[in-house]
């Protein structure tokens, strides 16, 4: 069985300023997905980035970037040049690459950006 | 394109009575998936759909049951509901397996 951890229940960060929220996965398969999604206060969940495990190069959108470590199954998200509406719970999540879209993921962290 | 629409957003329900929840995907995407968010059990996944076939199940009770029509809308029911399904449910749509899942606003289900 697949497992995801987000060991950062609480994140806080000043604006413009950079922060890195981590995320670590447990799974015996070679070819899955990992992705990271942003629920603000209105409660929709947003997809941030994408990463497919095959793909050795880390996946980059504007400001979010990741760091995948596959052999350390280590999936973590940097926000670069923070902003007051990166405010939101982020959560990690992993599917698998055939069969279904399931997605299983980690407990969130709560990142708080100050002015 | 219209996101993945939801209806109802809020309901309040007592103890016993069923629900149906609706989904509509965004057009064109044939894959629709279920999720349950709760402040103590996180976001656990409920079931998919394929063209009209379930493909994957989670581990919750006989009571949870779904389905999906041929224009890929989805439907999820509650039964005899509880006050632990007091909960956000979370609709997600893909074109196919393997493709990025883009959500719904959810629906608020409060059980008395």
């Amino acid at each position: 069985a697949q497992t995801v951890t987000q060991s950062q229940p609480e994140m806080s960060v000043q604006e413009a300023e950079t922060v890195t929220l981590s995320c670590t996965y447990d799974t015996s398969e070679s070819n899955y997905y990992l992705f990271w999604y942003k629920q603000p206060p209105s409660r929709q969940m947003i997809l941030v980035i994408r990463q497919e495990a095959y793909k050795q190069q880390n996946a980059t959108e504007n400001r979010f970037s990741v760091n995948f470590q596959k052999a350390a199954k280590s999936f973590s998200l940097k926000i670069s040049d923070s902003q007051l509406g990166d405010t939101a719970m982020y959560f990690c999540a992993f599917a698998l690459s055939y069969n279904t879209d399931k997605l299983i993921f980690g407990t969130g962290t709560r990142l708080q950006v100050f002015p | 394109k219209a996101g993945v629409t939801q209806t109802p957003r809020y309901l309040i329900k007592t103890r016993g009575q069923q629900v149906t929840l609706s989904c509509s995907p965004i057009s064109g995407h044939r894959s629709v998936s279920w999720y349950q968010q709760t402040p103590g059990q996180g976001l656990q996944f409920l079931f998919e759909y394929f063209s009209e076939t379930q493909r994957n199940k989670g581990n919750f009770p006989g009571r949870f049951s779904g389905r999906q029509f041929s224009n890929s809308r989805s439907e999820m029911n509650v039964s005899t509901l509880e006050l632990g399904d007091s909960a956000l449910y979370l609709c997600a749509s893909s074109l196919k397996q393997g493709r990025t899942q883009y959500f719904g606003p959810g629906t608020r289900l409060l059980v008395l």
